[in-house]
């Protein structure tokens, strides 16, 4: 079946540790984003590529870093200057970057600090 | 992007239709009304999107009014797993690549 998986489903992040979401589509999508859901919140868009090798930051992109080199694949690592990662992310894909297209959402990866 | 209201919580019984309202008031000729649900715990799921015109599909239909201040989401026939939170969606082409979820409506189906 087509769609967006995000794993791992639970991580656990020590101080100062870097760990790396996964997020892959084989929905043929060129655009990819990464949201930030805290308890009782809407979502933070952290990070977003409209074209594989091209990027744009979102607003709470401090701390965290992504890569698009291949058009299927978008991770998100939260790094150690992240000072409150715990919290769901959220990946999600469209056919393009315009308004038009509805975004689609994997099952999200819930962090926490140990 | 335009502000969306609605209601923070509706009920209706299984099996019923479940009007979910929303006002958009100041949206702009060039705004999609998106409508998502999430369910605790998991990612938010696509339902419908419009921009004039009334849209139905496999999950739900979407009723925008003729001067496109507000919209209503109609699931036909509610069922238990319905039972969600549901936001409405104002997004226009000057930042269509970022979602704001507002506070959203409860919806409890009740058997």
């Amino acid at each position: 079946d087509g769609g967006i998986t995000q794993s791992p489903k639970y991580l656990f992040r020590k101080e100062g540790q870097n760990v790396t979401l996964s997020c892959e589509q084989n929905l043929n999508h060129d655009a990819m984003y990464w949201y930030r859901q805290d308890p009782g919140q809407g979502l933070r868009l952290i990070y977003y590529s409209q074209i594989v090798n091209d990027f744009q930051k979102g607003d709470i992109a401090e701390g965290y870093s992504v890569s698009r080199e291949k058009k299927e694949s978008f991770p998100l690592t939260v790094t150690s200057a992240q000072k409150n990662p715990t919290a769901f992310y959220l990946c999600a894909s469209s056919i393009s970057g315009w308004a038009n297209q509805p975004q689609h959402f994997g099952d999200g990866t819930r962090l926490s600090i140990l | 992007d335009a502000k969306t209201t609605q209601p923070p919580s509706m009920d209706c019984a299984e099996g019923r239709a479940a009007n979910l309202p929303c006002n958009h008031s100041t949206i702009s000729g060039n705004e999609y009304v998106y409508w998502y649900r999430q369910i605790h715990s998991q990612g938010p799921q696509y339902i419908i999107h419009g921009l004039k015109n009334n849209e139905t599909n496999e999950m739900a239909s979407l009723i925008i009014t003729e001067d496109r201040k507000s919209s209503t989401l109609i699931l036909p026939h509610a069922t238990l797993r319905d039972t969600a939170v549901y936001y409405c969606i104002a997004l226009g082409m000057d930042s269509s690549y970022k979602l704001i979820f507002g506070s959203g409506t409860r919806l409890l189906v009740r058997p």
